[in-house]
């Protein structure tokens, strides 16, 4: 019952490294979420993928890039890593437009030095 | 663009009292809420999801409640326990894809 899996849970960059977050979900949802969590400004949306094949950006895009790989990944991409990305970042999928409830994964902890 | 609200940004009671926690959202063209609980380095866990032609929700000690025409939406848990003790978020669905949240309220249930 594994549901939202995200990896890896820690990461320590330094500036300009890149790195790839690695999202996977088992229940067979159409849409996933890549959102970035600070404190007192609660969870904000980066990028999402309605659906498989396709993605589109969120809120706070800049510096991001995703992949949905297949119905079940979704990766996110820091290709220059800014100390201004160290935040929470958290994966969710759901059935989209719907009600039905979002699911996230545990968050992957990312500070950039 | 549609803004979210939640005060206050925490909150001490002690065991045993009922807690109240607001949620105000400025654009009424909602397609559903949703309040999450997030316990210290976890994700978030999806508690209660009203839908815009609902009123309110019920699962066990929680009970969510939705006032689209004033933007507000209340959730209520019954005879607190230090169990209790999390980070609450309220999300809006407007019509889209996209969830708008709440910054949350943090509780701390005193034994």
């Amino acid at each position: 019952n594994a549901g939202v899996t995200q990896t890896p849970k820690f990461q320590v960059l330094k500036t300009g490294q890149s790195m790839t977050l690695q999202c996977a979900q088992d229940m067979n949802h159409n849409s996933m979420y890549w959102y970035r969590q600070d404190p007192g400004m609660g969870l904000r949306l980066i990028y999402y993928s309605a659906s498989e094949g396709t993605t589109d950006k969120g809120e706070v895009p800049n510096g991001y890039n995703v992949s949905r790989l297949n119905k079940r990944e979704f990766s996110l991409r820091l290709e220059s890593a800014a100390p201004s990305q160290t935040s929470v970042y958290f994966c969710a999928s759901d059935e989209g437009y719907s009600n039905q409830p979002q699911h996230f994964g545990d968050g992957t902890r990312l500070s950039i030095l | 663009k549609q803004e979210v609200t939640q005060i206050p940004a925490a909150l001490s009671v002690p065991e045993g009292e009922n807690l109240v926690l607001n949620c105000s959202f400025t654009d009424s063209a909602i397609y559903n809420l949703q309040w999450f609980r997030q316990d210290p380095g976890k994700g978030l866990t999806s508690l209660l999801l009203i839908q815009s032609s609902q009123r309110e929700q019920t699962s066990g000690r929680l009970n969510a409640s939705l006032d689209k025409s004033s933007g507000r939406s209340t959730l209520y848990i019954a005879a607190s326990q230090p169990g209790d003790s999390a980070t609450y978020l309220c999300a809006v669905r407007p019509g889209d894809y996209k969830l708008s949240f709440g910054a949350g309220t943090t509780v701390t249930v005193r034994a």
